[in-house]
């Protein structure tokens, strides 16, 4: 069936220093993509999404990017802050299913 | 602001216990999803719907099934507990007639099997 990959499962970083996660899927009718956040103990909040007519989208510290052909996409933190230290879930809506399916999860922690 | 309310946080059920975990949200979305999450398996899609009394299996829907009778509310029940159905309970609603929207989530409801 279809399905989400997502890379690394731990990141650990430098305060002001960037972070990207990456995500495969595997069902190329797909074409929406959002990044969740959860905060410890938190609800996942959307922080970004991009649908596959667009090759990468920003909003300030965070973009993510998109490569239909390969079937991959990415979200980049730049000048990363110890609030973004989270659990980062991307998911990639399948056309074939018509259900959003999730990555395992990436936990990142941005040291002071 | 969407706001999708779980009716309970934290629940403690015993082995063979029927189980409802409850979803309501104030936005007029039609489309709403329950999913569990687990370490190192992100969330997986148990039920969803795309209206009222209208309910589509999801990836894992052994053990479960779902009810929504009003379109604000979704309704997850387990209808004798195991414990391998611990875990962390969240729902979700969407615009749209189908899920390529931003889904909006719940709090979420830990829940422990006894």
């Amino acid at each position: 069936g279809e399905n989400v990959e997502q890379h690394p499962s731990t990141l650990s970083v430098q305060e002001g220093d960037s972070a990207v996660i990456k995500c495969t899927y595997s069902d190329s009718a797909s074409n929406y993509f959002p990044w969740y956040k959860q905060e410890l103990g938190k609800r996942p909040q959307l922080i970004i999404d991009i649908r596959s007519n667009v090759g990468e989208k920003k909003d300030q510290r965070i973009a993510v990017t998109l490569n239909k052909t390969a079937k991959h996409f990415s979200l980049h933190i730049t000048e990363t802050q110890p609030e973004d230290s989270a659990v980062y879930f991307c998911a990639a809506f399948s056309g074939n299913t018509g259900k959003l399916i999730f990555g395992q999860g990436t936990t990142l922690q941005v040291k002071p | 602001d969407v706001k999708v309310t779980q009716s309970s946080r934290y629940l403690v059920k015993r082995t063979g216990e029927k189980v409802f975990l409850e979803c309501v949200q104030d936005m007029d979305h039609e489309n709403m999803f329950w999913y569990r999450q687990d370490p190192g398996l992100g969330l997986r899609l148990i039920y969803f719907s795309y209206d009222v009394k209208m309910k589509e299996k999801g990836d894992i829907p052994e053990g479960y099934s779902v009810s929504r009778e009003k379109k604000e509310r979704f309704s997850l029940i387990l209808e004798s507990a195991s414990t391998n159905q611990t875990s962390m309970y969240l729902c979700a609603s969407s615009l749209g007639g189908n899920s390529n929207q931003p889904q909006h989530f719940g709090d979420g409801t830990r829940l422990s099997i006894l």
